[in-house]
């Protein structure tokens, strides 16, 4: 069954430091979405991508932060200079077209800001 | 305020017990989904509704979407230990036109044996 895959699982960085999480989304999806996951809270939307570009992002998602789908396959989001409050999970998700906005989500990265 | 209100917190039931859990919103929504998160992991989907009124069953799950799409609910018959898990419901509010899912704070749900 095809599934939403993440690397690393694990990112340890210090701070002011940049970072890359990546993701594979379902082959067949058109829409991409990164969330994140603060220790103990709910999970947040951070940003959605359509057809290469963003289509909506959150407050979260400041000049510090940018998303990418390089080559038609990966989907990356990038974190310029890491703050120790951008210490989370975070979640990729990727949908198709229809009704429901059904979201597949990764497992995850769990970055480490010190 | 959550946009999403998801009750009780947390749930301890006996192996064999019923349970609902419930999400409530004075948003309406195009769609709602309940996933279910394990510890470090990502949320998996359990189910998605559309429809007001619209009840979907996964084999002892029960989801049901309020008729004004603003709160659903999800019912387990003869809890399992297997059942043990986070259990959050998100949705997408009808004037979001991307897809962005709006989480509850979620149910941590334990079911003894």
């Amino acid at each position: 069954e095809p599934e939403v895959t993440q690397t690393p699982s694990h990112q340890v960085t210090q701070m002011g430091q940049e970072v890359i999480l990546r993701c594979v989304p379902i082959s067949n999806h058109l829409y991409f979405y990164w969330y994140r996951q603060i220790l103990g809270q709910k999970v947040e939307f951070l940003v959605s991508f359509y057809n290469n570009e963003i289509s909506e992002k959150s407050e979260i998602f400041d000049d510090q932060f940018s998303v990418e789908r390089p080559d038609g396959s990966n989907f990356t989001l990038k974190i310029r200079s890491t703050k120790l409050e951008d210490s989370a999970m975070y979640f990729c998700a990727s949908r198709g077209r229809d009704r429901g906005y059904e979201q597949y989500f990764g497992p995850g990265t769990r970055l480490t800001v010190t | 305020t959550q946009l999403l209100e998801q009750s009780p917190q947390f749930l301890s039931i006996q192996e064999g017990e019923n349970l609902t859990v419930y999400c409530n919103s004075s948003s309406v929504f195009s769609s709602l989904q309940w996933y279910r998160q394990e510890p470090g992991e990502g949320p998996v989907l359990l189910v998605t509704v559309v429809t007001g009124g619209e009840v979907k069953k996964l084999k002892r799950l029960t989801f049901q979407f309020g008729d004004a799409r603003k709160d659903s609910s999800l019912h387990i018959t003869a809890a399992q230990p297997g059942d043990t898990g986070l259990y959050l419901c998100a949705g997408v509010k009808t004037t979001d036109s991307w897809g962005k899912l709006q989480f509850g704070a979620g149910t941590q749900v334990v079911v003894t044996p």
